[in-house]
């Protein structure tokens, strides 16, 4: 049973365009979500993250987007950069539990 | 130093083999993780240290068995492995285990032949 959903494997966009990586959970008892991005042969660098009190949270090019309702977030990066490019994981956790759960992940790739 | 290091990046070892894979950081964080991450998964938990004791063991095989030798160092020793164990072994630390913005190490990518 997957509990944190990415339903896009992959996502193309455009040098400058936004991107938007989207994210479902089913568990109504998550209160935290994460964001984490991974570059190949590293370890997963966190992104930007959001409890579940707030609706949105805004770091630089990265706004977390939360409807607690739909048990979806999403991830917007603007400007996007050729940098940007990598696998994104949303993860999720309830009750301040140890252990999160996480996406499938996105691949992201920037077009020049 | 905002670094969580990892030894050896590279490791290809056989089903008879015992080696340890390392992980250090300096940046004063109580909690540190041991996670493996197959091709085109998300990370999955291995083991959890808060303050130096082991907090959560995720119904890891014995033949993977944890160490933590002081507040910057964790280890992982491995003994008689299967193939089916090779994956990216990544280690993590945070200020303390509900922290959750973690600060993930490079991995070891092991190859158990």
């Amino acid at each position: 049973d997957q509990q944190v959903k990415q339903n896009s494997p992959s996502l193309s966009v455009q040098e400058g365009r936004i991107s938007i990586l989207n994210c479902d959970y089913t568990n109504s008892m998550f209160d935290y979500f994460l964001w984490y991005k991974k570059y190949p042969a590293e370890g997963p660098t966190f992104l930007i993250s959001i409890s579940s009190i707030k609706d949105k949270n805004e770091d630089g090019r990265f706004t977390v987007f939360l409807n607690k309702s739909a048990k979806h977030l999403s991830l917007h990066i603007v400007p996007s950069q050729p940098g940007d490019s990598a696998v994104y994981f949303c993860a999720a956790s309830a009750n301040s539990n140890y252990q999160l759960i996480w996406g499938a992940g996105t691949k992201l790739i920037i077009k020049p | 130093d905002t670094e969580v290091t990892q030894t050896p990046k590279h490791l290809v070892m056989g089903m008879t083999n015992k080696k340890s894979l390392k992980c250090e950081q300096h940046m004063g964080h109580r909690a540190m993780y041991w996670y493996k991450q197959k091709a085109k998964k998300p990370p999955e938990l291995m083991f959890v240290y808060s303050y130096e004791k082991l907090s959560i063991n995720e119904s890891v095989p014995s033949r993977f068995s944890p160490e933590c030798p002081n507040s910057s160092l964790l280890n992982l020793h491995l003994h008689a492995l299967q193939p089916e164990d090779s994956a990216l072994y990544l280690c993590a630390s945070s200020q303390a285990s509900s922290d959750y913005g973690y600060t993930f190490g490079s991995g070891t990518r092991l190859t158990v032949v």
